[in-house]
């Protein structure tokens, strides 16, 4: 098993360009969530999914959107960049709702300027 | 979800065990005591959790006090590698109400190991 895996590692964009983080895990599991971890700070969450066709807001939605057409993929979209979105982008998928054991990708790491 | 305090910051030598406090005072019944670990550069891995009885697994220990306000992560034999930040997190159970819509991350507790 690959496990999570995201793509790009690294990604610089222009203020007001749009992109999309891909997110992709093969465990078969239901739950997944889209973190930002911005220098010093714990995680927060952006974007959640509970089973494919199904999203919900976390704490820092704004300027970000995400579908799941699939079990496997999350992609999350930044519409507009703006340079206080600069930060490290985590995917996480969760084992099960029971003992909600996470499994995080490597992170995105992106600069807007 | 009911919070959790940790120190920021911890100091152990290399080969000897690292006891890591976490307090929560205010866990509800149903909230599971989990811990993650972020080594430099990489995504939170998950360590260990549990809900009233103490736990292993190759990873680590997790004890857990009787009245379940507090709790402790053990490392048996740190290495250079366990230096990392590690969080304490609360959650219940999505079957018990908790929803599907994360962990709240703290600052958590950076562990340096020396050699």
């Amino acid at each position: 098993n690959a496990g999570v895996t995201q793509t790009p590692k690294f990604q610089v964009l222009k203020t007001g360009q749009s992109m999309t983080l891909q997110c992709a895990q093969d465990m078969n599991h239901e739950y997944m969530s889209w973190y930002r971890q911005d220098p010093g700070m714990g995680l927060r969450l952006i974007h959640y999914s509970v089973g494919a066709g199904i999203t919900d807001q976390g704490e820092v939605p704004n300027g970000y959107n995400v579908s799941r057409s699939t079990t496997e993929d999350f992609p999350l979209r930044l519409l507009s960049a703006a340079p206080s979105q600069t930060s490290v982008y985590f995917c996480a998928s969760i084992r099960d709702g029971s003992s909600y054991e996470q499994y995080f990708g490597p992170g995105t790491r992106l600069t807007v300027t | 979800d009911a919070k959790t305090t940790q120190p920021n910051s911890m100091e152990s030598n290399e080969e000897e065990p690292v006891h890591l406090p976490c307090n929560h005072s205010t866990i509800s019944g149903t909230d599971y005591i989990h811990w993650y670990r972020q080594l430099p550069s990489q995504g939170p891995e998950y360590v260990i959790h549990g809900l009233t009885s103490n736990v292993n697994n190759r990873m680590a220990s997790l004890a857990i006090a009787e009245d379940r306000k507090s709790s402790t992560l053990i490392l048996h034999r740190a290495t250079l590698r366990d230096a990392a930040v590690y969080y304490c997190i609360l959650r219940r159970s999505v079957y018990s109400g908790g929803g599907a819509d994360g962990l709240t991350f703290g600052k958590g507790t950076h562990l340096i190991i020396q050699p």
